[in-house]
């Protein structure tokens, strides 16, 4: 079993709003900032989203991050084909002594 | 420009030892605030962080994957190498050399990675 849930997939067309939930407990996202990478197909992941909600430079403010107890969410708003990748939530879980991955979500602009 | 280059054999036997080199580039592994993380993505599945040496020659494992893994890093050389004893077909995957800081979660530079195959 995962220790963080992800859905296997997501769509939408052009111009939508899609959300990828991130489901963990008190001893990763309970406890520690969530991140997302985004792995374009053939590329190495990218990172997305850094302490919950922050941007890094470079990365367009129609993607947004938010969590709230133990689950985190990423936002795309105004889906462009561009933004079909695999998206990965990644925390600290205590238990494991680790960092911890998601499954991973498949986001399909249709 | 930050850039991390892995190299190593691209097949190996099963109950071999994988040695991974992760050599960097526009940063100094003695930067305080920097580390160097291995992470797996075997083919089409998810991430696995595996392991992550800081600048204080500080090393955390995959508690999955401790007795297996060896971190250690050279800054004269500006590589990090990564020792994975006994290899099995299941560690199939391609292998990521990342820079990271003091959250271990970060990673903001990846290099291109390097499929390794076990098999025999």
């Amino acid at each position: 079993q995962p220790v963080l849930t992800q859905p296997p997939s997501e769509s939408g067309t052009p111009g939508q709003r899609v959300t990828i939930s991130c489901s963990g407990s008190s001893s990763n996202i309970g406890s520690y900032y969530v991140y997302w990478y985004q792995q374009v197909p053939g590329m190495a992941p990218k990172l997305l989203i850094y302490g919950n909600d922050q941007r890094p430079s470079g990365v367009p403010d129609r993607f947004s991050g938010s969590k709230f107890g133990t689950s985190a969410s990423l936002a795309i708003n105004g889906l462009r084909s561009g933004d079909e990748a695999d998206y990965y939530c990644a925390t600290w879980d205590d238990s494991l002594s680790g960092v911890v991955f998601g499954r991973g979500t498949k986001v399909t602009v249709l | 420009q930050v850039t991390l280059k892995e190299s190593g054999p691209a097949l190996v036997k099963p109950t071999e030892t994988l040695t991974l080199t992760c050599t960097v580039s526009g940063f100094s592994l003695n930067n305080a605030r920097m580390g160097v993380a291995w992470i797996r993505q075997p083919p089409g599945k998810a991430l696995e962080w595996l392991a992550r040496i800081f600048s204080n020659d500080v090393k955390s494992y995959s508690t999955s994957l401790k007795n297996r893994l060896t971190i250690s890093k050279d800054p004269s050389k500006s590589q990090v190498v990564l020792t994975m004893t006994n290899v099995d077909p299941l560690d199939t995957a391609r292998y990521y050399c990342v820079r990271t800081d003091y959250d271990p979660t970060w990673f903001d530079a990846w290099g291109q990675g390097i499929l390794v195959t076990v098999s025999s």
